[in-house]
């Protein structure tokens, strides 16, 4: 099993431009997660999705868009890049909700946006 | 807003020595979870404590939980090389449904 696979692995942007992350996972997982993560901050969840054809905010949701039209794929969308997005994106998955249970990383999507 | 903080930022330590680190958290939990860094890596998961545990062991690991005081420490007995690595608390409050993490202790095991 490949577990969670993130693409692309390195993305350089210029502002305004936008891009699509792609998350996928081979465990059947219902709930999936995306994260980003700065220097100093730890992780800081943007959406996070509960089952296929669902989604939600997390904490820091603003400029960017999500969406699970499959179960095994979340995908995080900019659709204009600003500096300040600069970070790096980790997907995760989890069997059942996140609290009672190990959430799964990928590998992460290291993002600058010029 | 992150809920838990880990305590210290940075740890050094020799190769066979304990590391002990620690983790605040503000509000009520219903479970713990400790996760580990490597450099430019995912974070994998180490241990789940339930807010009804009070110590929790796997492997070299020891986890225990004060949920009077608001706080979780994790140790790494006998380190090793391989244990050089950030880690981090993460706490999920009533819903379950999300975790928020801390900023993450960086711990350097030298030969």
């Amino acid at each position: 099993n490949a577990g969670v696979t993130q693409t692309p692995k390195f993305r350089v942007l210029k502002t305004g431009q936008s891009m699509t992350l792609l998350c996928a996972q081979d465990m059947n997982h219902e709930y999936m997660y995306w994260y980003r993560q700065d220097p100093g901050m730890g992780l800081r969840l943007i959406h996070y999705s509960v089952g296929e054809g669902t989604t939600a905010k997390g904490e820091v949701p603003d400029g960017y868009n999500v969406s699970r039209l499959k179960k095994q794929n979340f995908l995080l969308g900019l659709e204009s890049a600003a500096p300040s997005q600069t970070s790096v994106y980790f997907c995760a998955s989890s069997y059942g909700v996140a609290g009672r249970n190990e959430q799964f990383f990928g590998p992460g999507t290291r993002l600058t946006v010029l | 807003s992150q809920q838990g903080e880990e305590d210290p930022q940075a740890l050094s330590i020799q190769e066979g020595e304990n590391a002990t680190m620690n983790c605040s958290y503000k509000t009520s939990i219903n479970n713990l979870q400790w996760y580990r860094q490597n450099s430019g890596r995912g974070l994998v998961h180490l241990i789940l404590i339930r807010s009804n545990e009070r110590e929790k062991h796997s492997g070299r690991l020891r986890v225990t939980l004060d949920t009077s005081k608001k706080s979780s420490s994790l140790l790494i007995t006998a380190s090793r090389a391989a244990d050089t690595a950030s880690y981090f608390c993460a706490t999920s409050e009533s819903n379950d449904y999300k975790l928020s993490f801390g900023a993450g202790t960086t711990v350097t095991v030298r030969a």
